[in-house]
């Protein structure tokens, strides 16, 4: 069975550009969650979608980040303008409500310089 | 607030020998916790859950953990380490809805 897909695993972009990361979960899941992974900070939870909802954004970082799930298959979490700080591991995961495993992907590794 | 600690930030362990790596937690009411692994360049994978019930909890690749609420404990615990557990391990805590809060993680290093 295919496990949570993310694209790209690597991205090396310029400060001030667009950055869009892609992700697919899990079939049948209806919880999807965006991670983002640094040395600093560990594992922060940016943003969490139930039923293709956003239910809580309360993570995101500022209003250069952005995340949308436009159906039950497919998420995108977008920075505009990226900068060097954004620089990270962005991990996506998904899981049945009431299942309680949460999944994940093998991530999405950003360069911003 | 929710909040998961694991104090030890390195471990370093002779292959064959026992392992024990410390998780505690902050939270108001009866925890869901978890134990994930993460290798070199991967994402986690879960190793164990506990949500209730007995308290000492079996997971894959051998790992045990056992949850002690008057320590506000999680220990993750494996008789004999292997090369290949050599990797980052996560605790965390379902702070309601799976929303998870994980603690900075101990890197296992396993000597010959």
């Amino acid at each position: 069975d295919a496990g949570v897909i993310q694209s790209p695993r690597h991205e090396v972009t310029e400060m001030g550009q667009e950055v869009t990361l892609r992700c697919k979960p899990i079939s049948g899941h209806n919880s999807l969650f965006w991670y983002r992974q640094t040395m600093m900070r560990g594992l922060e939870l940016l943003i969490y979608f139930n039923n293709n909802v956003p239910i809580d954004d309360s993570g995101m970082p500022e209003d250069r980040f952005s995340a949308k799930m436009p159906n039950a298959s497919f998420s995108t979490l977008k920075i505009q303008p990226s900068e060097p700080r954004d620089s990270a591991v962005y991990f996506c995961a998904s899981s049945i409500l009431d299942g309680n495993t949460i999944y994940f992907g093998e991530g999405s590794w950003l360069t911003v310089v | 607030a929710q909040s998961v600690t694991q104090p030890d930030i390195h471990i370093t362990v002779s292959e064959g020998a026992s392992l024990e790596l410390r998780c505690n937690y902050s939270y108001g009411a009866t925890p869901y916790l978890f134990w994930y692994v993460q290798s070199p360049g991967q994402g986690l994978q879960l190793l164990l859950k506990y949500f209730s019930g007995d308290t000492l909890v079996q997971g894959i690749k051998g790992f045990e953990a056992e949850f002690k609420r008057s320590q506000s404990s999680f220990n993750l615990r494996k008789p004999s380490v292997h090369w290949s557990d050599a990797a980052e391990y996560f605790c965390a805590v379902d702070t309601g809805f799976q929303k998870l809060v994980f603690g900075t993680g101990t890197r296992l290093l396993v000597s010959p």
